[in-house]
């Protein structure tokens, strides 16, 4: 059963612009992961957030973190055309024994 | 490059056919997972394996199974294919059990199409 959801499902900017991710997740969770996908290709995990933290910054990302909303935000800032991909929130299931992903965010930056 | 090796990339086969795939874990992760990704389901976690033992069952079919070696590489088999198992299969890895507690590595998948 799917855990996460993002927001918007498709997102189009230029590059120098800022593109904002947003992911809702329905119970309790230990933490929070932001992957990527270029089409077609593996998975790279960009950034795990605990449920103890409320932000986390890795170069040009930020993500946040409210379990008292059960939401997450990914934020990068000033885009480049490299960044053009798909994102996606994993959590944790109810069991704490598998990560439960969402279908994702596609992110398109023009240059 | 994660580390994660998979065999083959591409497949293509028949209905009712078997398959084995193939995953390499990035050196000293022990465990194992496995992911099938399609355009209706999304990313599906299937099985997960440490050091050699079974450990969380996801969403997987009774037609698959799958197995980690003493060198910790893992196969899936998908026997009795149907055309809906057309997919990309993933396979992860981490340093350890606990799976969401962690990062996990992927390999470039193996993309499965059945005709």
């Amino acid at each position: 059963s799917q855990q996460g959801e993002e927001d918007p499902q498709a997102l189009s900017i230029q590059e120098g612009e800022n593109a904002t991710m947003n992911c809702s997740y329905k119970t309790s969770i230990n933490n929070l992961q932001w992957y990527r996908q270029n089409s077609g290709r593996g998975l790279v995990h960009l950034i795990l957030i605990r449920s103890n933290e409320r932000e986390k910054h890795s170069g040009r990302l930020r993500v946040t973190l409210d379990t008292s909303k059960k939401s997450s935000s990914l934020l990068i800032t000033a885009s480049r055309a490299a960044d053009t991909a798909s994102y996606f929130c994993a959590t944790d299931n109810q069991a704490g024994t598998a990560l439960i992903f969402g279908k994702g965010t596609t992110l398109s930056v023009s240059s | 490059d994660s580390g994660v090796t998979q065999t083959p990339k591409h497949l293509i086969t028949a209905t009712g056919q078997r398959v084995t795939l193939r995953c390499s874990p990035r050196s000293g992760d022990l465990s194992v997972y496995w992911y099938q990704q399609s355009l209706d389901q999304g990313l599906q976690f299937l099985i997960q394996y440490y050091n050699g033992e079974e450990r969380a069952k996801g969403n997987i079919l009774e037609r698959f199974s799958a197995q980690q070696f003493p060198d910790l590489h893992s196969e899936l088999n998908l026997s009795s294919l149907e055309l809906g198992d057309s997919a990309l299969y993933f396979c992860a890895s981490s340093v350890a059990t606990g799976g969401p507690l962690y990062p996990q590595f992927f390999g470039p998948g193996t993309r499965l199409t059945v005709l």
